[in-house]
């Protein structure tokens, strides 16, 4: 069975005060890890897909890495706008019948900018 | 474009009411999914249809049953609503054979006295 595990649960940081976010996962056969950010009151928004190890991707001042065990979230100089809360999920090669894009999502991580 | 649409967005039943939530996509996806949010739970996957016509148990499918009305549209319903089933439900779809991601609606709050 898949499992996503993300930390910290929380993260206070100030702003332009760089952190990473982790994300370890056990996975049979990763297809793919996601990254989503979540406001409060809101869906899921996705941010990256990654698909194997040595990956990197990034957009304005996130940037997403993968290994074999684990994927970091690098924050760079976060500000306030950057407060969310980021979600981590994976999807393994474990089939159920005709099964979908079937993913797995750890219990995330709340970060707070402050001005 | 809309993308994913729920509704309702919030929800109040008393135990043992019944009720249906509704979700529909225009991005022309085969897949669609119920997940339930809960604090400390994470995102928990309760039915799943891979395509028209398909629906599947996730992680926590007991006291809910779903309908794949057709390929935009994927129902949620609550038979007999209990306390326990008070969440934030979101509806996602994504493509069907490729590794993509999915879209989530923007959720159901549904409290359950």
């Amino acid at each position: 069975e898949d499992q996503v595990t993300q930390s910290p649960e929380a993260l206070r940081l100030q702003e332009g005060e760089s952190s990473s976010l982790n994300c370890s996962y056990t996975v049979s056969g990763l297809r793919g890890l996601f990254w989503y950010r979540q406001d409060p009151g809101k869906g899921p928004e996705f941010l990256f897909t990654l698909y194997s190890a040595g990956e990197e991707k990034e957009k304005e001042r996130l940037k997403a890495t993968l290994t074999k065990k684990e994927s970091f979230l690098h924050i760079t100089a976060p500000k306030p706008e950057d407060s969310a809360t980021y979600l981590c999920a994976v999807r393994g090669t474990f089939m159920i019948k005709a099964a979908g894009n079937k993913l797995t999502f750890g219990g995330g991580t709340r970060v707070l900018v402050k001005p | 474009n809309a993308g994913v649409t729920q509704t309702p967005k919030f929800q109040v039943l008393k135990t043992g009411q019944s009720m249906t939530l509704q979700c529909a996509q225009d991005m022309n996806h085969n897949s669609m999914y119920w997940y339930r949010q809960d604090p400390g739970m994470g995102l928990r996957l309760i039915y799943y249809s891979a395509s028209e016509g398909t629906t599947d148990k996730g992680e926590v499918p007991n006291g809910y049953n779903v309908s794949r009305l057709n390929k935009r549209e994927f129902s949620l319903r609550l038979e007999s609503a209990a306390p326990s089933q008070t969440s934030v439900y979101f509806c996602a779809s994504s493509a069907r054979d490729a590794i993509t991601e999915a879209f989530f609606g923007q959720g159901t709050r549904l409290t359950v006295v």
